[in-house]
Parts: structure tokens; C-alpha cells; sequence
């Protein structure tokens, strides 16, 4: 079966700090791969999405940036982090082809920048 | 563009009553629609799903059915249990659009014994 991993599950920077959020997932070949951020009380936002290796889609204009070095790995990084980048990260999966309209989520990163 | 709206919160309701959750959606094409659920501090989980009209998507209880004419996916269950509370998300995916999901803001339901 099919599981996806986060990690840190927690994590807190100071403004200015540098970021790397890291998901993997396992038992399956070439997913495509998404990055979500939920702010608290509100919804989720899609940041990036990536359908294959070096492959990266950004939604939203920010001082965040995802890379895909391997298939199954996607990896959320920033240089210098901001007040508004705290929140719950999420990094989800689907199959590619037929089915990729189901996506499945990890458990999440909470970031807190102070 | 798409969109998806859902009923706002805060929901409170009894051990065993009925639950209805309001979604409405806009789309260009055809779209899967979704319930995710979203428990404290935690991943969201996919609850049911539906890929066209008429479906009815089913899982612990819970149902919710695809409506073209209405554009709507309400999510219901028959009898609520405390340990059901939690975020309650409607969701759309369009193969135009890559498959991305586009959420509705959340319902928090509360179940109270």
C-alpha cells in the first residue's frame, strides 16, 4: 500500500532563517506530487504541484520554492522566511493517468515563524 | 474559474442527530468531487468521493450525492458520534485544470455527547 511521510512535523524559525520541508512516498512510481499551505482559519491554498522529476508548477507567487531531486521525494524550501509564511504544510499525492483526480494527504507540517 | 462553496461553521450538534453539510460548486467541465476530513492537528483524509452525475459517494455513515442539475454535493449522516468532529472539506478536481483540487473554506463540526 501507498504512504506518504512530512517531516519535521513541527518546526520553529525565526524571520530571515532559511526553510527545507521535506515529503516522500511510498509503493507507488511516478505520482504526481502537490505542496498545500493551510493558514490558520482558513482553507488550503495550492503552492506547487509537480507531475514528474525537475517538473515544477508554482500557483502562487511567494518566497517559496519546491524541487523534485527524486521521483517519490518533493521538497519545499525559502531562503529567507517571512511572519505570513507560518501555517500547516501539506504535501499530497495522486496517480498519474487514470485516477489522478484523488488526491491523498500526509500528516502535515506545522510551521510558527517567530 | 472553479469554485467551491461551502456552508460556514460552526456546526454543534448532539450524540446521534441528523448532519447535513451544504456544498455548492462552479465548474467549466465535468468534475470529481470530494469530501475531505480533516481531525485536530492532523493530515486531511479523503471521505468520499464522486466522478459523475448521480453517483453516490458512501463511507463510514456518511453519503453524499453528485447533483449536475443543482451543482451541489451536500454531505450527510444519518447519526453523528462525538469522535466525528472535525473539519469537513468539499473539494472539486478537473482534468482541465491537471487534476488540481479546489477546496471549499472548511465546516468544523462539533459533536457534543
Amino acid at each position: 500500500s501507498q504512504t506518504i511521510h512530512q517531516w519535521p512535523a513541527t518546526l520553529v524559525q525565526p524571520v530571515g532563517s532559511p526553510l527545507s520541508l521535506e515529503c516522500t512516498v511510498e509503493g507507488t512510481s511516478n505520482p504526481n506530487l502537490y505542496w498545500y499551505r493551510q493558514a490558520a482559519g482558513r482553507g488550503l491554498q495550492l503552492l506547487f504541484y509537480s507531475v514528474g522529476i525537475g517538473q515544477i508548477s508554482s500557483e502562487v507567487p511567494q518566497n517559496l520554492s519546491a524541487s523534485r531531486p527524486q521521483d517519490r521525494q518533493f521538497i519545499l524550501s525559502s531562503k529567507k522566511l517571512l511572519l505570513s509564511d507560518s501555517g500547516f504544510y501539506l504535501c499530497a499525492w495522486s496517480v498519474s493517468g487514470q485516477g489522478a483526480d484523488t488526491q491523498y494527504f500526509g500528516p502535515g507540517t506545522r510551521l510558527t515563524v517567530l | 474559474g472553479n469554485s467551491v462553496t461551502q456552508m460556514e461553521g460552526p456546526v454543534t450538534l448532539s450524540e446521534e442527530a441528523f448532519l447535513t453539510i451544504n456544498c455548492t460548486y462552479t465548474a467549466t467541465g465535468y468534475p470529481s468531487l470530494f469530501w475531505y476530513v480533516q481531525y485536530p492537528g492532523e493530515g486531511l483524509q479523503l471521505l468520499l468521493k464522486a466522478t459523475k452525475a448521480d453517483d453516490k459517494g458512501s463511507n463510514k455513515g456518511f453519503e453524499a450525492t453528485y447533483r449536475k442539475e443543482t451543482t451541489s454535493f451536500h454531505l450527510e449522516k444519518g447519526s453523528v458520534q462525538v469522535s466525528d468532529s472535525a473539519v469537513y472539506f468539499c473539494a472539486l478536481s478537473e482534468v482541465g485544470s491537471n487534476y488540481k483540487l479546489t477546496f471549499g473554506k472548511g465546516t468544523l463540526l462539533t459533536v457534543n455527547p
